[in-house]
Order: C-alpha cells, then structure tokens, then sequence
C-alpha cells in the first residue's frame, strides 16, 4: 500500500522554468491539499480539493496552479518558476472523516 | 497573523524524563486540535488529537492537555526517548471547517531533541 505518492524528490529549476509536482493517493480519500513549507516556517496551504473535478485557493496560492481530475491525482503546477518558490512541497490526503492528515515524503526545490 | 502559536523553536530533554511541548491559540472558533511529529525528509504524521469537549486524551506514552480558557494545549512525552527527536507540529481547526474542506491551521513547530 504505497499511500501517498510525490514525485520528484528533488528538482533544481532556473528562473522562468516551468514544472509540474505529481501527487498521486491510492487510499480513495477525497480530499487533498498542497503545502509549503520554509525553513524554520510551518505549514501554508497553497491549494486544496474535496473531490475530484473541485479545487479551491489556500493561503498561499500566487504562482501556482493545480487540477483534480481523479480521485487519485492532484498535481500542482509551476508555471513561471521564481526563487520565491524556493521549499519543500508537501501532499497530504483526508479520508471522509477525522483529521488525520496522511503526508506524502515531500519533494525538495530549488528555484536558481 | 499566526493564529497557532508554538513559542519554542526547540526543545532538548535527557531520554528518560518528560517532554512538554507547548501550543497556544487565539481563535475562540478552534473545537479540535491536534499533534503531528516530522522526521527529516519525510512528511509529518498524526500522533494524537483532542475535542474541545475533552480537558485530556491519552495515547501511551504521549499525552494532550487543554485549557480552553487559556487558549492553550500542551504535549507530555513520558518517558522520552531518542527516537522521540523530531519537530513537533499543534495544528487547529473548527466545527466550520468539519463539512467544508477540513483546513488545518499550523504553528511553526517545536524542535525536540531527546538526548541519550
């Protein structure tokens, strides 16, 4: 049972560049969420979603851009990389109930 | 506005002993709260949670107290151990949040270090 999956693990990107940072869940759980987290900051919500096909705007979300066409998948686009962006990204899913968020391991990037 | 607040960046205990993390908030909306632990290079993962309806709950070694009056919630680790070492995050949420997108709100974390 793989839970939640990010990809990649690492990505160093130039200034300007473009990537899309994959999170995929094979726990059906509705809901998903995309955080940042700087050093020595906590957790800021960038973008979440409560089902597929429904996606909506956290705290943070300037810069990026996400889509749920799955239950399965929630990736979170970064279209014009800037050195802002420089963090740790995190997925996390939400069964129906309860609050206990399940993390994917984090992808590590480097805007240069 | 830091709604949740971990005033303890870090924190260092001998293993053996107790550890007592802290957490305070300022939203009189917040009606649960809960414990993640963060290990380096991996996500964080739900440790314990607590109602508002409830001043305590206990999971074995780990331990949450509220004080609702004072806005405050606490994390007791007895006894401690090595393994123990990670950060620590208090996050918060409301009733609101519990049929609509169950956002959580995040302190900072607390660093802790459990020396052997």
């Amino acid at each position: 049972n793989a839970g939640v999956t990010q990809t990649p693990k690492f990505r160093i990107l130039k200034i300007g560049q473009s990537m899309t940072l994959q999170c995929t869940q094979d726990m059906n759980h509705n809901y998903m969420y995309w955080y940042r987290q700087d050093p020595g900051m906590g957790l800021k919500l960038i973008y979440y979603s409560v089902g597929a096909g429904i996606t909506d705007k956290g705290e943070v979300p300037n810069g990026y851009n996400v889509s749920r066409s799955t239950t399965e998948d929630f990736p979170l686009r970064l279209e014009l990389a800037a050195p802002s962006q420089t963090s740790v990204y995190f997925c996390a899913t939400l069964a129906g109930t309860g609050y206990g968020y399940t993390f994917g391991s984090g992808t590590r990037l480097t805007v240069v | 506005d830091q709604q949740v607040k971990q005033n303890s960046p870090s924190l260092s205990v001998q293993e053996g002993r107790i550890s007592i993390l802290n957490c305070d908030y300022t939203n009189s909306m917040f009606d649960y709260f809960l414990w993640y632990k963060k290990y380096p290079a991996e996500g964080p993962t739900f440790l314990i949670s607590i109602s508002s309806i409830k001043d305590k709950n206990e999971d074995g070694r780990f331990t949450v107290f509220l004080n609702k009056s004072a806005k405050h919630l606490s994390l007791h680790i007895v006894p401690s151990q090595p393994g123990d070492s990670a950060v620590y995050f208090c996050a918060a949420t409301s009733a609101l949040n519990a049929g609509n997108n169950r956002k959580l709100i995040w302190g900072l974390g607390t660093s802790l270090a459990v020396n052997p």
